[in-house]
C-alpha cells in the first residue's frame, strides 16, 4: 500500500473552511484515497473517498490533484464538533484487506 | 456504532491472565479487523479476517490470536496478558464488495488495562 504524509496538527477558525492536505506520491493507479476522522476517544468515522475525480458528500469535499500524488480534504464551514484527528489512507478498491492508519492530522477548531 | 458492537467496553486484568475481546456485527460484512491504538502510534492492525475461519496477521500480531467461527463474530484473545498490551482496541468491518467495499465501520472500542 502507498504511504501517506500528513501534517501532525492544524488549527482552523470556526466557520471557516478547513483544508487538510495529504501527500501520497507513491499511489498506484488502482488505489483510492480514503479519509476518516476520530473524535476524542471514539472509533474512527468514515468521511469520504475518491479515485481521481473530486468528490463531495454531506460531510466534506475531496480534491485530488491531477497527478494523484496529493489530495485535500475540505470541511467547508468548520464547527467545534469537527475538532478531531483526521486520517488519510490509500488502498485498492477491492481485494485483500490490510488497511493501516498512520498518526493523522489533529485538527483543532478555534472559537 | 450501528451494526457493530464490542464487548467488554472496559476491562482491568492482571498480568498473565487470558483475555478475550469480542466483536459482533449485524451487517453481514465479509471483512473484520482488530486494531489497537496507543498514544503516538495511531491505529495499528493486529489481525484481520476475510471470511469465516480465514484470518491473517497485521503489523502487531505477536501475543494475540483471533478466531472467526461465524460471519458475525470476531474474537481477539490475549493468551497471557502483559502490561504492554494495555491499550484501546477497536474492531472494524468492511463489506469487501460493492461501491464501498473498502470502507471501514468501527466499533466504539474496548479499553483494556493490564496491571
Amino acid at each position: 500500500d502507498a504511504k501517506t504524509t500528513q501534517p501532525p496538527s492544524m488549527d482552523c477558525a470556526e466557520g471557516r473552511a478547513a483544508n487538510l492536505p495529504c501527500n501520497h506520491s507513491t499511489i498506484s493507479g488502482n488505489e483510492y484515497v480514503y479519509w476518516y476522522r476520530q473524535i476524542h476517544s471514539q472509533g474512527p468515522q468514515y468521511i469520504i473517498h475518491g479515485l481521481k475525480n473530486n468528490e463531495t458528500n454531506e460531510m466534506a469535499s475531496l480534491i485530488i490533484t491531477e497527478d494523484r500524488k496529493s489530495s485535500t480534504l475540505i470541511l467547508p464551514h468548520a464547527t467545534l464538533r469537527d475538532t478531531a484527528v483526521y486520517y488519510c489512507i490509500v488502498r485498492g478498491a477491492f481485494g485483500n484487506e490490510k488497511l493501516t492508519f498512520g498518526t493523522g492530522t489533529r485538527l483543532t477548531i478555534i472559537p | 456504532d450501528a451494526g457493530i458492537t464490542q464487548s467488554p467496553r472496559h476491562k482491568v486484568t492482571e498480568t498473565g491472565t487470558p483475555v478475550t475481546l469480542r466483536c459482533h456485527q449485524t451487517e453481514n460484512h465479509r471483512y473484520m479487523y482488530w486494531y489497537r491504538q496507543d498514544p503516538g502510534h495511531g491505529l495499528r492492525l493486529i489481525h484481520y479476517s476475510y471470511g469465516v475461519k480465514d484470518t491473517d496477521k497485521g503489523e502487531v500480531s505477536d501475543g494475540y490470536s483471533v478466531s472467526r467461527s461465524k460471519t458475525e463474530d470476531f474474537l481477539l484473545t490475549l493468551e497471557s496478558a502483559t502490561s504492554s498490551q494495555t491499550s484501546v482496541y477497536f474492531c472494524a468491518i468492511s463489506p469487501g464488495q460493492g461501491a464501498g467495499a473498502n470502507v471501514l465501520t468501527f466499533g466504539a472500542g474496548s479499553r483494556l488495562t493490564v496491571l
